[in-house]
């Protein structure tokens, strides 16, 4: 069974710092991973979403990468805002069915 | 980008009754819908994937008679949690897609907040 795991759960950095949010998953059988943003009390709001064919995407600030091989990807968040304060979650869509399994999130704060 | 609504946002109830929560795709048509829940500082865990007409396929563990849920209609999929109980007290989050066999991307609502006391 696909699990996801995601390293650290929380991190608190200055403002302005760059920082890496990890992700892991056991089965290298997946279509995609998305990473998504959830501010507390909300919903998720899609970040980045990268095709099992892919390596990275990036979006303004933020590039992900995908190492399906060895079942990990990284979120990159450059020249971080307090306004990027909220829990950062990763998900991969496994290839057989339609089903996504979600890592437990990051929760990141950064402080002015 | 195609939106996904839940009614209501936020739920308050007795230990006892029953609870629908409402998921809607605004501007497309959902074949397939899927439940989540997120406990507190925990991954959402899937519950139960739904196609318009036909049953719902719930994932192990996941009590069909407690949480039953209806995909009607083509924008609409109900989760009933019946005879709720404090323990059901979560965040549930549906989303929605646009064919059961085409890939595509997962459109998420915001989400429905349950407090049973």
């Amino acid at each position: 069974k696909q699990e996801v795991t995601q390293i650290p759960a929380a991190l608190s950095v200055p403002e302005g710092e760059n920082l890496v949010l990890n992700c892991s998953f056991t089965d290298s059988a997946i279509y995609n991973l998305q990473w998504f943003r959830q501010d507390p009390g909300k919903g998720l709001t899609s970040l980045l979403l990268i095709q099992s064919s892919q390596r990275e995407q990036t979006s303004g600030r933020l590039n992900a990468s995908l190492d399906k091989s060895s079942g990990r990807s990284t979120l990159y968040i450059a020249a971080s805002q307090p306004g990027d304060s909220a829990t950062y979650l990763c998900a991969v869509e496994e290839r057989n069915n339609n089903d996504m399994r979600f890592g437990a999130g990051t929760r990141l704060t950064v402080k002015p | 980008g195609a939106v996904v609504s839940q009614h209501p946002s936020r739920v308050i109830c007795k230990s006892g009754t029953s609870v629908k929560i409402e998921c809607r795709s605004l501007d497309f048509q959902a074949t397939t819908m899927f439940w989540y829940r997120q406990f507190p500082k925990k991954s959402l865990m899937l519950m139960a994937t739904s196609n318009e007409g036909s049953k719902a396929t719930y994932e192990q563990g996941v009590e069909k008679d407690k949480f039953l849920i209806n995909h009607a209609s083509l924008t609409l999929s109900t989760l009933t949690v019946t005879s709720a109980h404090p323990e059901d007290s979560s965040f549930y989050i549906c989303s929605a897609k646009t064919s059961p066999i085409l890939r595509e991307t997962q459109y998420f609502g915001p989400g429905t907040r349950l407090l049973v006391l």
